[in-house]
């Protein structure tokens, strides 16, 4: 069964200190992946998508992702992180093999504290 | 466009009753999606709707549970009767197909959080 893995369930940081969130998949076809992000309170929004091309993806506040096949990875990164980036983040994958799915495999979230 | 809604996005109620949480899809947007979140588990998909037909219930708990689409625009999950351990947020996505059968990005609701006693 396809999984996605998010290794770092907390992560704590100082404002200005780079990001990187891990997201490993299981699935060895064509993927499409997505970080979504969820502020307190509030409701799962898109931050990036990876569907093909560039495999450098750039998102939203100035988050960007890798996508790394051999790797099966596509890690979050953000150079300067600010206290309003604190929030939980999810990665998905929607996979694609011998028929259509649509359906979304969420990760089980890495909740992420920007200390000011 | 006013984004997926979701009615109501507070419900308490006691156990036993029935619960019943409605979903507004984004207009167009041919896939409807139910999901629950809870600390403990995460999100969960429920199901999901393509053109208002479910095409993968396999998600849902038990029998308790019971989702719908009469039409494009309106979807509702029901549970009966509820259980304190059915409290959760459950959020609601919808989406556009894209060529090949892949799905687009998934747009989420605001939500319902729901509280058994």
């Amino acid at each position: 069964a396809q999984s996605v893995s998010q290794h770092n369930h907390h992560v704590i940081l100082s404002e200005a200190a780079s990001l990187e969130l891990g997201c490993n998949y299981s699935y060895g076809g064509t993927v499409n992946l997505f970080w979504y992000v969820q502020y307190p309170g509030q409701h799962l929004q898109l931050l990036l998508k990876y569907f093909s091309g560039d495999p450098l993806v750039k998102g939203i506040k100035g988050f960007e992702a890798e996508f790394i096949k051999s790797k099966f990875s596509f890690n979050l990164r953000k150079p300067s992180v600010q206290w309003s980036d604190t929030a939980e983040y999810f990665c998905a994958v929607n996979s694609f093999y011998g028929g259509a799915t649509n359906k979304l495999i969420f990760g089980t979230g890495t909740l992420l504290a920007v200390q000011p | 466009d006013a984004g997926v809604i979701q009615s109501p996005r507070h419900e308490v109620t006691e156990m036993g009753q029935e619960v019943t949480l409605r979903c507004k899809p984004i207009s167009g947007h041919d896939y409807l999606f139910w999901y629950r979140q809870t600390m403990m588990r995460g999100l969960e998909l429920l199901i999901y709707f393509n053109n208002n037909v479910p095409i993968d219930d396999s998600g849902m708990p038990e029998d308790r549970f019971s989702a719908k689409m009469p039409n494009a625009s309106f979807s509702t999950l029901k549970i009966q009767p509820s259980e304190p351990r059915d409290s959760a947020v459950y959020f609601c996505a919808s989406s556009l197909s894209r060529l090949a059968g892949y799905t687009d990005t998934q747009y989420f609701g605001p939500g319902t959080r729901l509280t058994v006693l």
